[in-house]
């Protein structure tokens, strides 16, 4: 086990509704990292949060958007859900700073938007 | 052209069997590479990082070749637990330690 948790484990919401997804990271990990996976598609970076802050983003939209507390657990929020956001959100922690080091994931969140 | 393209198989070998996958980059500044195994619904596990000068760990073994932007796993010994999906990753020289994840590689190891 990683030792990095999400909740809820699956989710199923209709369009339009907003979502929170929560991941605590690894003990001692200060940087989370998000990302989306589609069904049959590898994990596609949302964004990273690093002692706080947001450490760089990918391809998503700002309904996207993401929080990092000082315990460096973490919030993904999505607005206005869509359809295609059906997909497995994983978090990913990490000792950041200056040498990335490995990311370790946690078991996911389902999310359905019907 | 993608930046990680993976065949995504299903590859489909007997017990015993050896099997090597690839994956291509496009990004030349990409600096670490890495496979994960992904079992069905499950998270991503890191298999093993992947070293200039290559690298093996028991039955697994991964190489790098930067001129031809490529990494590569070969599987010795298959077995039935090696089913599984594997997706190589890469980290560009940016300092957010984004990851770039090809599709992924379906294996099935057969009695």
């Amino acid at each position: 086990e990683t030792g990095v948790t999400q909740s809820p484990t699956h989710l199923i919401k209709t369009r339009g509704q907003q979502v929170t997804l929560r991941c605590s990271s690894q003990s001692g990990h200060n940087t989370v990292s998000w990302y989306q996976q589609a069904l049959g598609q590898g994990p596609q970076f949302i964004f990273q949060y690093y002692r706080e802050e947001e450490n760089g983003r990918g391809n998503f939209p700002p309904r996207f958007s993401g929080l990092q507390f000082p315990n460096y657990s973490s919030e993904l929020n999505v607005n206005a859900l869509e359809l295609d956001d059906s997909a497995l959100y994983l978090c990913a922690s990490s000792l950041g700073g200056t040498g990335m080091k490995t990311q370790y994931f946690g078991p996911g969140t389902r999310l359905l938007v019907l | 052209r993608k930046e990680v393209e993976q065949d995504p198989g299903p590859f489909n070998v007997p017990e015993g069997a050896t099997v090597a996958f690839n994956c291509t980059y496009s990004n030349s500044a990409s600096q670490s590479f890495f496979w994960y195994r992904q079992d069905c619904r499950k998270e991503p596990k890191l298999l093993m990082s992947v070293y200039s000068s290559g690298n093996e760990d028991g039955r697994f073994t991964a190489q790098l070749n930067r001129a031809s932007q490529y990494i590569s796993l070969l599987i010795r010994d298959s077995k039935l637990s090696d089913s599984a999906t594997y997706l190589c990753a890469f980290r560009s020289s940016s300092n957010t330690g984004k990851l770039i994840f090809g599709q992924g590689t379906t294996l099935q190891v057969k009695p």
